[in-house]
């Protein structure tokens, strides 16, 4: 039984350059998320797919955050000209909706990202 | 939005019990969630609460009253490995999760 994975663990990279994490939620969930977390605070929420359709954005996800989950499994999330504020860790999760009902999330071990 | 306010820090000593208190404000309340998370690793799920009363799962516990806007979580028999943040989550409609700061529990021998 396999949890949520999450690549690359750690990703170092200088302002203004693009990064991409990947995130493979747990095989029978339909519902993905993601959050970010700095240090000291708990994860915020950015956006959420189900299946493949992204239904909500929060207004943290600024122009420059993209994120994609084409055939409704694993889902990319993609910083374009990344700023220093942007150092965080980055939190996948998924959860298995049905009828409606939506189960616990279960979170991935995140990727921390350092902007330089 | 959500109000969700929990202690920074709690310390205690290995064996006892700790009680995390978590309250609230929401306008769509679908659930309350604690979550375990050591430093530098994703938070891992403990319990759900979406009625009024107590859930036990071992040595964890957590009460609700959605009248009051309260949780909390209790942590008995107190082990090192115990010493984590523990995070106070309430599900606004059926998918966002709103979290609280973390309570950092530190256990002493």
């Amino acid at each position: 039984d396999t949890g949520v994975s999450q690549d690359p663990r750690h990703k170092i990279t200088k302002r203004g350059q693009n990064v991409t994490f990947r995130c493979d939620p747990i095989s029978e969930h339909n519902r993905l998320y993601w959050y970010r977390q700095t240090l000291g605070q708990g994860p915020e929420f950015l956006t959420y797919f189900q299946n493949e359709a992204q239904l909500e954005k929060s207004r943290l996800l600024s122009d420059r955050f993209s994120a994609e989950r084409p055939k409704g499994s694993f889902s990319t999330l993609e910083i374009q000209r990344t700023e220093q504020g942007d150092s965080a860790m980055y939190l996948c999760a998924s959860s298995f909706v049905v009828g409606g009902r939506s189960d616990t999330q279960y979170f991935g071990p995140g990727t921390r990202l350092t902007v330089l | 939005g959500q109000n969700i306010d929990q202690p920074t820090e709690m310390t205690a000593t290995e064996g006892a019990i700790v009680q995390i208190n978590c309250t609230y404000q929401t306008s769509g309340f679908n659930g309350l969630f604690w979550y375990q998370q050591h430093a530098g690793e994703a938070p891992t799920f403990l319990s759900y609460n979406v009625l009024d009363g107590l859930e036990e799962k071992g040595r964890f516990s957590s009460f609700l009253s959605r009248s009051k806007g309260y949780s909390y979580l209790l942590l008995k028999e107190l082990q090192m490995k115990d010493s984590a943040s523990y995070l106070c989550a309430v599900r606004d409609g059926d998918y966002k999760l709103s979290f609280g700061a973390g309570t950092t529990v530190t256990v002493r021998a």
